[in-house]
């Protein structure tokens, strides 16, 4: 089994340019999660699908962030237009809807804005 | 304030030493904890994970939570240069609902 994907692993942008992540969930797993992690920091979640239905969205910066997950299965987070702020790492993750399995982290997007 | 606090460290032990993580948190609706390690330049990993207050044993690994007092904890026992990562917890109120995490202790385990 590959786990969760995400591409690239790497991305240098400069400021006011779009970017964007993919993300290939673990097959079966219908809770994808995105999530920011800054440099010595814990992660934050900025958006949370159940199939196709964002169903937490709350901390997702709507004026330049969008997301979407078709058909249930992939996911894409774009960024646009990117600020320096934004330099951070963006984890995606999936699972069952029951934290006690345990849900799987991709290796992430490490995003430097200069 | 936050609702996770955890102190971030660094922690440097020799191998073979006994480590303790912990974390506090204010929300006390909290009843799902976690705890992740994370690889350099890896995603976290579930560790460790228990549902209410009480223990949890897993090999070398110990996880305890104090709802009382709010606050966990993570007993690493003969640690191992492997176990060099950082150690996040993570909670959340229900069993499906978003995880907060702490900001991370950073491990080191010297040969």
């Amino acid at each position: 089994e590959a786990g969760v994907v995400q591409s690239p692993r790497y991305k240098i942008i400069e400021k006011k340019q779009p970017v964007a992540f993919w993300c290939n969930p673990i097959s079966g797993h219908n809770t994808l999660y995105w999530y920011l992690q800054n440099l010595g920091q814990g992660p934050e979640l900025l958006i949370r699908y159940e199939n196709e239905e964002a169903v937490d969205d709350s901390q997702l910066p709507k004026d330049r962030f969008s997301a979407e997950r078709l058909k249930g299965v992939d996911s894409t987070l774009k960024i646009q237009p990117a600020e320096l702020g934004d330099s951070a790492v963006y984890l995606c993750a999936s699972g069952t809807r029951h934290h006690g399995d345990g849900y799987t982290f991709g290796s992430g997007t490490r995003l430097t804005v200069v | 304030q936050k609702e996770v606090e955890q102190d971030p460290g660094p922690l440097s032990v020799p191998e073979g030493a006994i480590v303790s993580l912990n974390c506090t948190y204010s929300n006390s609706a909290f009843q799902y904890f976690m705890w992740y390690r994370q690889y350099s330049r890896k995603g976290p990993e579930l560790l460790m994970y228990t549902y209410s207050s009480g223990n949890k044993e897993d090999g070398r690994f110990t996880a305890q939570v104090d709802k009382s007092s709010k606050y966990i904890s993570l007993f690493i026992r003969d640690s191992q240069p492997s176990d060099s990562a950082t150690y996040l917890c993570a909670m959340s109120s229900t069993g499906a609902n978003n995880l907060f995490f702490g900001t991370g202790t950073r491990l080191t385990v010297i040969p």
